[in-house]
């Protein structure tokens, strides 16, 4: 089937560290691949995405290269700041080919950041 | 910026009443999606509409639970009658649908309902 799986947070870092959040999936085709990101309170917001093999997604100093050989779209970035302390999800895009065909998000757990100063 | 409004923000009720809540997509997008998040299960999808109708509810509990968009500036999830189990923080999202579309795929959350059942 299809399935999202990230690494186990909460991750704890400091003010400008580096950030590795590790995303692998299962899927049948070839999906899209998304990171999304939830503040404190709010709704998800995209955060970046890539379409294909080999593509690079960035974003706000993130980036994911989506990784077919390695099954894998590691989110990163190498200054981290407490304002990027949210939940990360990382999600693919499925083909659902009834009810007139349309693309279905899965999700991953998320995976919770905190950053202190 | 254009947002997904949900209502309301906050729900706290009883088992057995009935709860609904409220999503205004944003404005041209043809697609809504409900999905729930619980610490357990984490973000499920619940019911996708595409051009109003109602495409894939096979996420949803059909005993209790019914979604709807009663026109293109409103979707509603109805709970009737509510359990504790349904306790969980509901999303809706919105988005432009079909492949062959610049920005498929990306949906906008609202903010949440976040619905205690005691």
């Amino acid at each position: 089937g299809n399935s999202v799986t990230q690494m186990e947070g909460p991750v704890t870092l400091s003010e400008e560290a580096f950030l590795t959040i590790n995303c692998t999936y299962t899927a049948t085709g070839y999906p899209s691949l998304f990171w999304y990101v939830q503040y404190p309170g709010e709704g998800l917001q995209l955060l970046l995405k890539a379409t294909k093999a080999d593509d690079k997604g960035s974003n706000k100093g993130f980036e994911a290269t989506y990784r077919k050989e390695t099954t894998s779209f590691h989110l990163e970035k190498g200054s981290v700041q407490v304002s990027d302390s949210a939940v990360y999800f990382c999600a693919l895009s499925v083909k659902v080919t009834f009810s007139g065909g349309y693309n279905k998000l899965i999700f991953g757990a998320g995976t919770r950041l905190a950053v202190h100063p | 910026d254009a947002r997904v409004t949900q209502t309301p923000r906050h729900k706290v009720t009883e088992m057995g009443q009935e709860v609904t809540m409220r999503c205004q997509p944003i404005l041209g997008h043809n697609t809504v999606f409900w999905y729930r998040q619980t610490m357990m299960q984490g973000l499920e999808l619940l019911a996708y509409f595409r051009n109003r109708a109602p495409l894939d509810d096979s996420g949803m509990p059909k005993d209790r639970f019914s979604a709807e968009m009663p026109d293109a500036t409103l979707a509603t999830l109805k709970i009737q009658p509510s359990e504790p189990r349904d306790s969980a923080v509901y999303f809706c999202a919105s988005g432009l649908g079909g492949d062959r579309v610049a920005g498929a795929n990306v949906l906008t959350f609202g903010a949440g309902s976040r619905l205690t059942v005691l």
